[in-house]
Parts: structure tokens; C-alpha cells; sequence
């Protein structure tokens, strides 16, 4: 499994964007780039996934390096719902999601 | 139909017991996983099945975990002999699956397993 690199913990403050890093320099061609997060005691949700082209929806942005060995999801307006750990997840596929340790991100009100 | 389904939320059983874990996917979903997710660690990926049958369980620790699904919907994860260190959060996901298609998981709350 390709593997990704993300900061331990992050911290911003309500109502600032957010810019998660995260570093995937094995990726392949064919590997999708997830991100999911996972609220305090909840089951992990789907954020946002892209492949080559920056991708937007309603609960965030990916913004995917030209060379994509790196990605950045992009929380426009933090709000402190938005504490959570934070997943990117290499997938090709049907393959399992195969999660890391993720990013703790801390709201500030 | 709400989201993904498990049963029970929170299981507590003695050392040496066995266990049967519930899992009611999203209808209509062809792809359902089973994770287990310690304190402060990610989701730990145990086994996928699409339909009926398990097309990787390559995270299965041992020969005491189990899991089916039968008739290609509901699944249950069956634990012989509990040790205390099978103690876990242990998920269920959906999702759609198919030749070309990629979408998202679904994910249920978990049930909380305590072997004491």
C-alpha cells in the first residue's frame, strides 16, 4: 500500500481557513487521493477525493500537486464541528481503505 | 434506510467467551469492510467482502476472527475465545462498488468491545 505522511496534530482557530498537508511521494498513477475524517466517537465520514484535478464540494477542497506527491485539503471556514481527526488515504480501486494516524485538528473558538 | 447499522453499541464479555457483531449495510451496497480501531490509532482494516464472499481478509489477525455474509447484506463478525486484547472499537463500512465505479464508504458508530 502507498503510504502518506501527515503532521500529528494541527490547530486553527473558528471561522479561519484550514490548510491540511499531506505528502504521498509513492503514489501511482492509478491511486485516487481520499480524505476522511472522524469526529469524536463517531465512525470516520467521507471528505472529498481527487485524482489529478483540484476537486471542491460543499464540506471542503483538495488541492493535488502537479506532480501529486503531495495534496492539501482545504477547510474554507472552520468551524469548531470541525475538530476531528482529519485521513488522507491513498485508494485504487475497490481496494480497502488503509488508514494512517492521521492529522488532529483543533478548533479554537 | 439510515446509514450503516451495527449492533450492539457496546459489548462487554469475559476472556475466553465468543462473540457475534452485527453489521447492517446501507441497501443496496455490494461492498461492506470490517475495521478495528484502538484508542488514539486508525481504523485497522480486517476484512472486505464483495457480495457474498470475502475477496480480501488478509487483516484477519488469526484464525479466531470470522466473518460472513451470506446472502450479501447483512454481516457478522464472529470472535472465539476472546482475549483481552481483542478489546476495540470495531467498525463496519459500505459502500458501492463495481468495474470502474469508485465512491465513498459509509461507515457505521462502531460497536465498543470490552473483554474483561
Amino acid at each position: 500500500d502507498a503510504k502518506t505522511t501527515q503532521p500529528n496534530s494541527m490547530e486553527s482557530n473558528e471561522e479561519e481557513p484550514v490548510h491540511l498537508p499531506c505528502n504521498h511521494s509513492t503514489i501511482s498513477g492509478t491511486d485516487y487521493i481520499h480524505w476522511y475524517r472522524q469526529l469524536p466517537s463517531q465512525g470516520p465520514e467521507y471528505v472529498i477525493h481527487g485524482l489529478t484535478s483540484n476537486v471542491n464540494n460543499r464540506m471542503a477542497s483538495l488541492a493535488i500537486a502537479e506532480d501529486r506527491k503531495s495534496s492539501t485539503l482545504i477547510l474554507h471556514r472552520a468551524t469548531l464541528r470541525d475538530a476531528a481527526v482529519y485521513y488522507c488515504i491513498l485508494r485504487w480501486g475497490a481496494q480497502k481503505l488503509v488508514f494512517g494516524q492521521g492529522t488532529r485538528l483543533t478548533i479554537n473558538p | 434506510g439510515a446509514g450503516v447499522s451495527q449492533t450492539p453499541s457496546n459489548k462487554v464479555t469475559e476472556k475466553g467467551k465468543y462473540v457475534e457483531l452485527r453489521c447492517d449495510p446501507i441497501s443496496g451496497h455490494t461492498a461492506l469492510y470490517w475495521y478495528r480501531q484502538s484508542l488514539g490509532q486508525g481504523p485497522e482494516f480486517l476484512i472486505y467482502f464483495q457480495g457474498t464472499g470475502a475477496a480480501d481478509d488478509s487483516g484477519l489477525p488469526n484464525d479466531r476472527f470470522f466473518a460472513v455474509r451470506p446472502e450479501g447484506s447483512v454481516s457478522t463478525l464472529k470472535i472465539q475465545r476472546t482475549e483481552r486484547g481483542d478489546s476495540a472499537v470495531y467498525l463496519c463500512a459500505s459502500s458501492l462498488e463495481g468495474a470502474g465505479r469508485l465512491t465513498e464508504a459509509f461507515f457505521g458508530q462502531g460497536t465498543r468491545l470490552t473483554v474483561v
